[in-house]
């Protein structure tokens, strides 16, 4: 069974920069495995931010950027608002198989 | 403008079989590329993707799940239908089905739909 794997949670100051980060247990996240990252707040549908690493959809604020870093995906956040504070998950696509990581709490403080 | 909308019981009782339909608009599933996926989740839990039709008829599934899940097309009634058998109490979630376009982008959800399970 394929384990994707996030930091259970992560704490940031308003202003701040943050980096969360999705690893697969096959080995290296390499862009054949194109994450995409969702964000989530309580009560709703999760809101997708980035696909294919990096691509970001028409509605994804300019602060939210994703790249890959030391063989994970990973989800960058600068100068972080307040409303960013949510849950945040990543997903791998495994040639039609997909894989969410068990998610990483953001807190704003 | 890509929606999807998910109905089906809000109730179902142990050992039963689930059947949720997702209704889509905006997109056809025989647009080469396209897909429809379901994922769940439990209440306060993760995410737990679950399946997925391609528009060229190609399915994936959850290797924990496959042996429980079926889900099928209906092109002309723009409609992704989903089974699941032999319900449990540990199934209860929000089930959101979600548009897949070639990238893979999962681009738009549907609002989701909770189901429980109890007798």
């Amino acid at each position: 069974q394929t384990v994707v794997t996030q930091e259970p949670s992560l704490t940031v100051s308003p202003g701040g920069t943050v980096t969360l980060t999705c690893a697969s247990s096959t080995g290296a996240v390499t862009s054949a495995y194109y994450p995409n990252w969702f964000q989530q707040k309580p009560g709703q549908t999760p809101r997708p931010l980035i696909y294919s690493i990096s691509n970001k959809h028409s509605w994804t604020p300019a602060r939210f950027s994703g790249s890959l870093l030391g063989g994970k995906a990973a989800l960058t956040l600068s100068d972080v608002q307040p409303e960013d504070e949510a849950e945040y998950y990543c997903l791998v696509y495994y040639g039609g198989v997909v894989v969410f990581g068990g998610g990483t709490k953001l807190t704003v403080l | 403008q890509i929606t999807l909308k998910e109905s089906g019981p809000t109730l179902v009782k142990p050992t039963e079989t689930l059947t949720l339909t997702c209704t889509f608009s905006g997109f056809s599933l025989s647009t080469s590329g396209v897909g429809v996926g379901w994922i769940r989740q439990p209440p306060g839990e993760a995410l737990e993707w679950l399946t997925i039709i391609y528009w060229d008829d190609d399915r994936r599934f959850s290797p924990s799940l496959k042996s429980r899940l079926t889900i099928t097309k209906d092109t002309s009634r723009n409609q992704v239908v989903l089974t699941m058998t032999n319900m449990d109490p540990v199934d209860t979630a929000t089930y959101y089905c979600a548009h897949m376009a070639n990238g893979p982008v999962f681009g738009y959800w549907g609002q989701g739909t909770l189901v429980t399970v109890s007798s």
